[in-house]
């Protein structure tokens, strides 16, 4: 049972264009959002997360759109770097149902930015 | 900052050998550190939940018995695979978090089985 679902297992972009990543749950418990980033042999770093009661949290280049009643996340990242090319993972907790902040990942998506 | 360390970074050994692997959190106190395993094109599975000075909380499936968790410090993780087998090789990576902070992850160990 997949509660985390990253549904696209790959993603290319052009450098300098916006790149979309989605991600689906379907655990009505999860109010907390993560988005990691992953390079080869290299554990997730973390990238920017969202709490259930905001809609969109931005850092720089990066923001993260939470739609509740669709219970779909996405990570936008604008513009694209060759240097952001790497597996992003979304992960999700229960954070108010003292689930001691276990999270629960989808399987990841690779995005290639091409220069 | 929110450097977390994992040690050793690849282990190769025969079949009935125990493994120990390390975490640590460099520059935080880690309350919690949990410990995932990823089989190739999965996701990462939560193996077990450990917090400071106390026994650790396994998710369903994981025996506690092969796999032993200590959290003897707040830097300080251990997991031990006891009597490892082909079955076991897998990439074990551990995460670190402070408080209410996000998880913080080491880079992993990949363990091979012979």
């Amino acid at each position: 049972d997949q509660q985390v679902k990253q549904n696209s297992p790959s993603l290319s972009v052009q450098e300098g264009r916006i790149s979309i990543l989605n991600c689906d749950y379907t655990n009505s418990m999860f109010d907390y959002f993560l988005w990691y980033k992953k390079y080869p042999a290299e554990g997730p770093t973390f990238l920017i997360s969202i709490s259930s009661i905001k809609d969109k949290n931005e850092d720089g280049r990066f923001t993260v759109f939470l739609n509740k009643s669709a219970k779909h996340l996405s990570l936008h990242i604008v513009p694209s770097q060759p240097g952001d090319s790497a597996v992003y993972f979304c992960a999700a907790s229960a954070e108010s149902g003292g689930s001691n902040y276990k999270l629960t990942f989808g399987k990841g998506t690779l995005l290639t930015v091409n220069p | 900052g929110a450097v977390v360390s994992q040690h050793p970074s690849r282990v190769i050994c025969k079949s009935g050998t125990s493994v120990k692997i390390e975490c640590r959190s460099l520059d935080f106190q880690a309350t919690t550190m949990f410990w995932y395993r990823q089989f190739p094109k999965q996701s990462l599975m939560l193996m077990a939940t450990s917090n400071e000075g106390s026994k650790a909380t396994y998710e369903q499936g994981v025996e506690k018995d092969k796999f032993l968790i200590n959290h003897a410090s707040l830097t300080l993780s251990t997991l031990t695979v006891t009597s490892a087998h082909p079955e076991d090789s897998s990439f074990y990576i551990c995460s670190a978090r402070e408080g209410q902070q996000p998880q913080h992850f080491g880079d992993g160990t990949r363990l091979s089985i012979l």
